[in-house]
């Protein structure tokens, strides 16, 4: 099955920093590949996703680049806020090939005001 | 719409007792799944479900059981509760159609003694 790296699985950085999170995947065959916040005592929430046809993908401060061959991805938060602080989840799945989610471990965020 | 509800919020159960984790969801989605999070661990899925009376297991099944009558529900049951069940469950509804956006209930958090 697949196997979905993440690191680094704590991150502080000061208010106004960029933070970068990455993550591995083994199974060339997923194509689909989203970022979930988790905010204490909730569920994940999707923040971005990235297709396998697709390098990158920008959303205001969030960004996230897919390189197929290394089979890695990675999520990138510039002008960090305190709000971003939360778990980051990065997930793996084969769009149209059923339900199954292969989740990293997770990282924790923390901007320091 | 409610999106993905899970019932109840918190749960306390013996070693050997019995019990089931209700989930619903009102979006009329084709996929649901139950994952458990652990410190350090991530997500991980228990079993998933591509339509109404389809049901599959995933990475860690073992102790539980689901059924789905309904789009809208699906219940997870522990048949017999260990401490190692211990943990916060999600269940999480994606639509199909051209997108893959999976959507988390609140959670559960279970603590078996």
């Amino acid at each position: 099955g697949e196997n979905v790296e993440q690191h680094p699985s704590t991150l502080s950085v000061q208010e106004g920093d960029s933070a970068v999170i990455k993550c591995t995947y083994s199974d060339s065959a997923s194509n689909y590949f989203p970022w979930y916040k988790q905010e204490l005592g909730k569920g994940p929430q999707l923040i971005i996703d990235i297709r396998s046809n697709v390098g990158e993908k920008k959303d205001q401060r969030i960004a996230v680049t897919l390189n197929k061959t290394a089979k890695h991805f990675s999520l990138h938060i510039t002008e960090t806020q305190p709000e971003d602080s939360a778990v980051y989840f990065c997930a793996a799945s084969i769009r149209g090939g059923g339900n199954q989610f292969y989740f990293g471990t997770g990282t924790s965020l923390t901007v320091i005001p | 719409n409610a999106g993905v509800t899970q019932t109840p919020k918190f749960q306390v159960l013996k070693t050997g007792q019995s019990m089931t984790l209700q989930c619903a969801q009102d979006m009329n989605h084709e996929y649901m799944s139950w994952y458990r999070q652990d410190p350090g661990m991530g997500l991980r899925l228990i079993h998933y479900s591509v339509g109404a009376g389809i049901t599959d297991q995933g990475e860690v099944p073992n102790g539980y059981n689901v059924s789905r009558s309904t789009t809208e529900d699906f219940p997870l049951r522990l048949l017999s509760a260990a401490p190692s069940q211990t943990s916060v469950y999600f269940c999480a509804s994606t639509g199909t159609g051209g997108t893959d956006t999976q959507y988390f209930g609140p959670g559960t958090r279970l603590t078996v003694l």
